[in-house]
């Protein structure tokens, strides 16, 4: 148990569905990202908030839409999605955003766009 | 942002020594190496980081060569559930953590 809580853990979705992946925190910590990974790609960061603000967004297409209520928890809008998003989409946070001294990871939603 | 180059896969017996070793050779003065694994079905975990000195924990130890151009991560003794991808990332002082392909660590029993 990492205190970084992902859900779903699947999800499976047409390309016109509406869906939200959640992510919470009990870490007390002051940074939750985003990563996406790809079968047999690295991980990739799409979003960053600290202390509620979004400090970092990676060129991410506006089908996804992240939205940071809270320093615990954190959500991944999804609406018309392409084949090519199913990925693993991994939630983290750590201490602080400007000096990461760890990431702590949820276990990850499984996406399927069909 | 700095890379590092690791090998593809790797293997091991278990109960043996595994050494996974990585090369930075564009790291500057104030990029912290860090270590993280991911088991199968979980998502990534941390294991170490270090600067310029060695450092050991209950996981794993970091050997970070003088010039740091290149550090090693040492498990002392692999056991079937060390069994994971190794990601060596090199953080620079903004914080961000950009992974890449790692190695993929067998251990044999």
């Amino acid at each position: 148990e990492t205190g970084v809580t992902q859900t779903p853990r699947h999800l499976v979705m047409g390309m016109t569905n509406k869906k939200s992946l959640k992510c919470e925190q009990h870490l007390g910590h002051n940074a939750m990202y985003w990563y996406k990974q790809s079968a047999k790609k690295p991980l990739e960061l799409m979003f960053v908030y600290s202390l509620e603000e979004r400090v970092e967004n990676n060129s991410v297409p506006s089908r996804f839409s992240p939205e940071c209520p809270n320093s615990s928890h954190l959500f991944l809008h999804l609406h018309t999605l392409q084949p090519e998003d199913s990925a693993l989409y991994l939630c983290a946070s750590s201490q602080d955003w400007d000096r990461v001294r760890k990431l702590f990871f949820g276990s990850g939603t499984q996406l399927s766009v069909l | 942002d700095a890379k590092t180059t690791q090998p593809n896969s790797m293997e091991s017996n278990e109960e043996e020594p595994v050494h996974l070793p990585c090369n930075h050779s564009t790291i500057s003065g104030t990029d912290y190496i860090h270590w993280y694994r991911q088991l199968p079905s979980q998502g990534p975990e941390y294991v170490i980081h270090g600067l310029t000195s060695n450092v050991n924990n209950r996981m794993a130890s970091l050997a970070i060569a003088e010039d740091r151009k290149s550090s090693t991560l040492i498990l002392h003794r692999a056991t079937l559930r060390d069994a994971a991808v190794y990601y060596c990332i090199l953080r620079d002082g903004g914080g961000k953590l950009i992974f890449g392909q790692g190695t993929t660590l067998q251990v044999k029993p």
